[in-house]
């Protein structure tokens, strides 16, 4: 059964920082491409960034690019999300996805149950 | 990016009526969609992909048509564990995109 448990998630300050975690369980985690989605209160779904399962390409949309960055370890079966310059528009529930491809470029056919994440003073 | 627009933003329903959602994408994105169902609290759960493919497990009463830049998710007839919001979401770019939701209320 395929498993994804976000954790890391809280209040932070804007300027803050903060890095979320996802451990993956279930399948072959270094065959699959990985995603962080976004949620905000009573929003619809962003997609936040990539990476590939295999060489590490890493994708981000222009909302976080410079300020997020996603990374893998593959010998932990895990997904990371640093996130760095925290704003108030980051408040989110942050989801971690599962690609249905090695490179990218699809759909997400499991989530994880997400993690709060606050940006407030 | 690709934008995606759902049509309506909400709907009433009652149990066995027939349910159409419309989902248009900015530009052609082929067959490249992919719907999803969430309820409150809740991740989402995929429902169907490459616009007509239905998910494994999941009930054949929902259906998904369409092509280039217009599509469809259709409940055949719709079930207290149907109401929900339901979302589009293109994957014919890196940059995924989603519509910005449908949500299916009871009449």
């Amino acid at each position: 059964e395929v498993q994804l448990l976000e954790s890391g998630g809280g209040l932070v300050q804007p300027g803050g920082s903060l890095r979320l975690s996802c451990a993956a369980s279930g399948f072959t985690f270094n065959t699959y491409a990985m995603n962080w989605l976004r949620q905000a209160p009573g929003k619809g779904l962003e997609w936040v960034s990539g990476i590939s399962g295999s060489d590490g390409g890493t994708y981000y949309a222009d909302s976080v690019r410079g300020r997020f960055t996603i990374s893998r370890d593959n010998s932990k079966n895990t997904l990371y999300l640093q996130m760095s310059s925290l704003r108030a528009d980051d408040t989110a529930v942050y989801y971690c996805a599962k690609d249905t491809s090695l490179m990218g470029l699809s759909y997400f056919d499991y989530w994880g149950q997400g993690t709060l994440v606050t940006v407030s003073s | 990016d690709i934008q995606m627009t759902q049509s309506p933003f909400t709907l009433s329903a009652s149990v066995g009526d027939r349910v159409t959602i419309t989902c248009r994408a900015s530009q052609s994105i082929g067959s490249w969609l992919a719907w999803y169902q969430q309820k409150p609290g809740k991740a989402p759960k995929l429902l169907i992909y490459r616009a007509s493919s239905l998910e494994s497990g999941v009930p054949s009463r929902f259906s998904g048509s369409g092509s280039g830049t217009e599509f469809t998710l259709t409940i055949s007839s719709l079930q207290p564990d149907d109401f929900a919001t339901y979302f589009c979401q293109q994957y014919n770019s890196y940059s995924r995109t989603f519509g910005q939701g449908t949500k299916v209320e009871i009449k």
